[in-house]
């Protein structure tokens, strides 16, 4: 079964710094890839996906992934966070109609 | 807001009790999936259910058991509660059909049991 490994597990970031985290799923073939983020005290939003097509995908507010299948990773990148991007942020793949998820990344934006 | 629902949003129960959890999907969507987050961790899958019925399981004991009902809302059911099962429970639900590992699965707020 497919398993997801995000390298960070906190990151402190300055406003306006650029923001990149790591995700690897474990082997090939076919995949269907999420980034998800929550927020402090709110549920679990989903942000991106990629199923097929384009590799760099692009999801709301200001994030894009680009999907390498040689590397097996779909990294996350924002090019200037802000105060409001701290938050829990999970990059998850289907199979069998099962996400799973890495472990997490809590990102801390300070002003 | 997705349009799922979750209730309640927190439960205390003790050791060796039984509690249930509700969930109202999306609407439109016709398939639920339930998911275990504990502190500091991914969400960990459960089960799913569509149509009525269990469509997988994960690494959960028998002792979680769900229920879907024709509205397509469901209840996670977890009896003989340990100490462990203390974590935020959360719903998704999507819609089944556009092909195999192609639905997109949106979460609800989440119902947070502590087993003392």
């Amino acid at each position: 079964a497919q398993s997801v490994s995000q390298h960070n597990h906190h990151v402190i970031l300055s406003e306006a710094a650029s923001l990149e985290l790591g995700c690897n799923y474990s082997y090939g073939g076919t995949v269907n890839l999420f980034w998800y983020v929550q927020y402090p005290g709110q549920h679990l939003q989903l942000l991106l996906k990629y199923f097929s097509g384009d590799p760099l995908v692009k999801g709301i507010k200001g994030f894009e992934a680009e999907f390498i299948k040689s590397k097996f990773s779909f990294n996350l990148r924002k090019p200037s966070v802000q105060w409001s991007d701290t938050a829990e942020y999970f990059c998850a793949v289907i199979e069998d109609y099962k996400l799973s998820f890495g472990a997490g990344t809590t990102v801390t934006v300070r002003a | 807001e997705t349009g799922v629902t979750q209730s309640p949003t927190h439960l205390i129960k003790t050791r060796g009790q039984q509690v249930t959890l509700r969930c109202s999907s999306q609407s439109g969507h016709n398939t639920v999936s339930w998911y275990q987050q504990a502190l500091g961790q991914g969400p960990q899958f459960i089960f799913q259910y569509y149509r009525e019925e269990e469509n997988g399981r994960g690494n959960f004991p028998p002792r979680f058991s769900g229920l879907q009902f024709p509205n397509y809302s469901s209840e996670l059911n977890v009896n003989a509660l340990e100490l462990d099962d203390s974590a935020l429970y959360l719903c998704a639900s999507s819609l089944v059909g556009a092909g195999p590992n192609q639905e997109t699965q949106y979460f609800g707020p989440g119902t947070r049991l502590l087993v003392l």
